[in-house]
């Protein structure tokens, strides 16, 4: 297993228009994260799941947002009617339950022209 | 919203010299973990330390915890330059347990020159 892995590394999209993103974890992670982060920045938390099961969610994922973890392995992401706002690094993130860090998958990039 | 508070924002030292990054943050925690993240990069975990640790090292780090004072500090020895990048506080709140999600801070921007 490579870590987790982000698909695409790069978008730009017209403002607008829908993107999707996906993510896949360690096989083994049975927890999953999305976190949005901007230009100088903490990684903000937007999501989270635990196998199938989306346990909490940002009042930062507003309802053009939505995520899906369908059989508790890849997840997506989704932005409807992108805004300029949404511009941000996506992140995800993998673990197994009990005390360890996350491991992060390298992003994707959106930018909203 | 963020929780942690790094101190300072940002951080320049000599290749050899040691780092200190602090660390802040308002509510009781389950456990505080340290991230690094080099430009443009996703983030890599460094060192977990839970609520009733005070004290942990790993290689090169070591990360201290003072729950009544609610701050943490990271040190970094001998630094090189490739500890160039970001590093990010995160806390996993005590009320929802170790793998909550985690609350970063805004980060501490450390060049190490060479």
């Amino acid at each position: 297993d490579t870590g987790v892995s982000q698909d695409p590394r790069h978008k730009i999209t017209k403002r607008g228009q829908n993107v999707t993103f996906r993510c896949d974890p360690i096989s083994e992670h049975n927890r999953l994260y999305w976190y949005r982060q901007t230009l100088g920045q903490g990684p903000e938390f937007l999501t989270y799941f635990q196998n199938e099961a989306q346990l909490e969610k940002s009042r930062l994922l507003s309802d053009r947002f939505s995520a899906e973890r369908p059989k508790g392995s890849f997840s997506t992401l989704e932005i409807q009617r992108t805004e300029q706002g949404d511009s941000a690094m996506y992140l995800c993130a993998s673990s197994p339950t009990g005390f360890h860090g996350y491991t992060f998958g390298s992003g994707t990039r959106l930018t909203v022209v | 919203s963020q929780q942690g508070e790094e101190d300072p924002q940002a951080l320049s030292i000599q290749e050899g010299e040691n780092a200190t990054m602090n660390c802040s943050y308002k509510t009781s925690i389950n456990n505080l973990q340290w991230y690094r993240q080099n430009s443009g990069r996703g983030l890599v975990h460094l060192i977990l330390i839970r609520s009733n640790e005070r004290e942990k090292h790993s290689g090169r780090l070591r990360v201290t915890l003072d729950t009544s004072k609610k701050s943490s500090s990271l040190l970094i020895t001998a630094s090189r330059a490739a500890d160039t990048a970001s590093y990010f506080c995160a806390t996993a709140a005590r009320i929802t347990g170790a793998n909550s999600k985690l609350t970063f801070g805004k980060g501490i921007t450390l060049s190490v020159r060479p």
